[in-house]
């Protein structure tokens, strides 16, 4: 099973900032099957990016994801107040161990 | 509107038997795959299987094989999550999802389920 790290656990910052979230893999993740989901308290979650960097329909350009192998990372370019959420990463290339990083939290500082 | 429409919560005992419902409409059900995913109280995000309404093939994570039975009824576009014997450790949000590959591109709402004695 690929166990996916993602740091850091919480990530304080104001509006307008630039926020960078890791995801880290246990285990080379091939073809890049890496999405990243945002939710918000009460909410379900919410596909941001798949295939690593493909942005979702209707998902801003603010948000834009990186990286191959082993190392992703989810970028905001410019926080703005409705951005404050939870973010998981998750990797689908191993059927049926599909997993799920536990999660970065953006509040505000 | 393409949209998942999951059941409501249920409070049950431990030991009680249980089957949620997530319903897809606006789209065709059975070119998708439909997955469930457990988030316990203030916890992140778990896989649990999924399955093609198409053929019924049915696919679950090693952590939930045996713990939990997922099927469904492609003439009601709906898809199923059931147990025979809940515990308290069931005490959860369960999340449908619709997936094109093997992410999620549209989730239900959630279900609710609140096991207690």
């Amino acid at each position: 099973e690929i166990v996916l790290t993602q740091s850091p656990g919480t990530l304080s910052l104001s509006p307008g900032e630039r926020a960078t979230l890791s995801c880290r893999a246990s285990q080379s993740v091939t073809n890049n099957f890496l999405a990243w989901y945002q939710q918000k308290p009460g909410q379900a979650p919410r596909l941001l990016i798949y295939g690593a960097s493909s942005r979702a329909t209707g998902i801003p350009d603010r948000f834009s994801g990186s990286g191959s192998g082993t190392d992703f990372t989810l970028t905001i370019s410019r926080l703005e107040p409705e951005d404050f959420a939870v973010y998981y990463c998750q990797q689908y290339d191993r059927s049926p161990t599909w997993t799920f990083g536990q999660g970065t939290k953006v509040d505000i500082k | 509107e393409v949209q998942l429409v999951q059941s409501g919560a249920e409070v049950k005992k431990p030991g009680e038997s249980l089957k949620i419902s997530c319903k897809g409409s606006g789209y065709s059900f059975t070119s998708y795959w439909i997955g469930w995913v457990r988030q316990m109280p203030g916890k992140g995000l778990e896989w649990m299987g999924v399955i093609h309404p198409g053929d019924s093939d049915t696919r679950y994570s090693p952590s939930f094989q045996g713990q939990v039975t997922i099927s469904v009824d492609k003439s009601i576009s709906t898809a199923y999550l059931q147990w025979t014997s809940l515990k308290a450790s069931d005490t959860a949000m369960y999340y449908c999802g619709r997936l094109p590959h093997w992410y999620f591109d549209l989730w239900g709402r959630g279900t609710l389920i609140t096991v207690s004695s």
